[in-house]
């Protein structure tokens, strides 16, 4: 069975914080990985990752795929209030879209 | 272009009434898929089409019905509504199922079944 898992799953840190988030996945033909950030409504895309070891980056946000161990990371460096959201990670497989938990991340002033 | 659109954006139901939830989309995408999503459980693949006049399961099909007679619509039907249905659910679609495709989600149709 597709699984993708996440963590933490919820998360509080201060303004200014750096934060990793966790993402792991066993997903029958693997192709590829997203991040979506939700905060009232449907996820907003953030970033696609095929490739193992090649770093995307968006502003203070970048993430990374390793396709041998199976996981990414989401990193945000020096948070903003804005950053308060629900992270999703995906993994698409053939036919699927496979969703983990989402992080709830809060980030206090 | 307007995306992928879904209406209602709120409903209430009583138990076992039915309804459909409407997903269209004006990109000419083949795929399409509705999930649902509760609190804490990210979202959770309901059924999906791979395009018009083929459907299948997802994760959570159960007392959900749906079909793709043309690219445009995928409708979600409750054939009897229970309280367990209650939730947010949104209708994603994407062009093909390749790597080099993301999705994009509609803005999401929050149902209550009392």
């Amino acid at each position: 069975e597709d699984k993708v898992v996440q963590s933490p799953l919820s998360l509080v840190v201060h303004e200014g914080d750096t934060v990793t988030l966790n993402c792991s996945y066993e997903v029958t033909n693997f192709r590829s990985l997203l991040w979506y950030k939700q905060e009232k409504k449907a996820p907003t895309f953030l970033f696609m990752l095929t490739s193992s070891g090649i770093e995307k980056k968006s502003g203070r946000l970048s993430s990374i795929l390793d396709k041998k161990e199976l996981f990414s990371i989401l990193n945000i460096t020096a948070t903003q209030t804005g950053d308060s959201a629900i992270y999703l990670c995906a993994v698409k497989g053939a036919q699927k879209l496979v969703f983990g938990q989402g992080t709830r991340l809060t980030i206090n002033p | 272009n307007a995306g992928v659109t879904q209406t209602p954006k709120f409903q209430v139901l009583k138990t076992g009434q039915s309804m459909t939830l409407q997903c269209a989309q004006d990109m000419n995408h083949e795929y399409m898929s509705w999930y649902r999503q509760d609190p804490g459980m990210g979202l959770r693949l309901i059924h999906y089409s791979v395009g018009a006049g083929i459907t299948d399961q997802g994760e959570v099909p159960n007392g959900y019905n749906v079909s793709r007679s043309t690219t445009e619509d995928f409708p979600l039907r409750l054939l009897s509504a229970a309280p367990s249905q209650t939730s947010v659910y949104f209708c994603a679609s994407t062009l093909d199922t390749s790597a080099d495709y993301g999705y994009t989600f509609g803005s999401g149709t929050r149902l209550t079944v009392v």
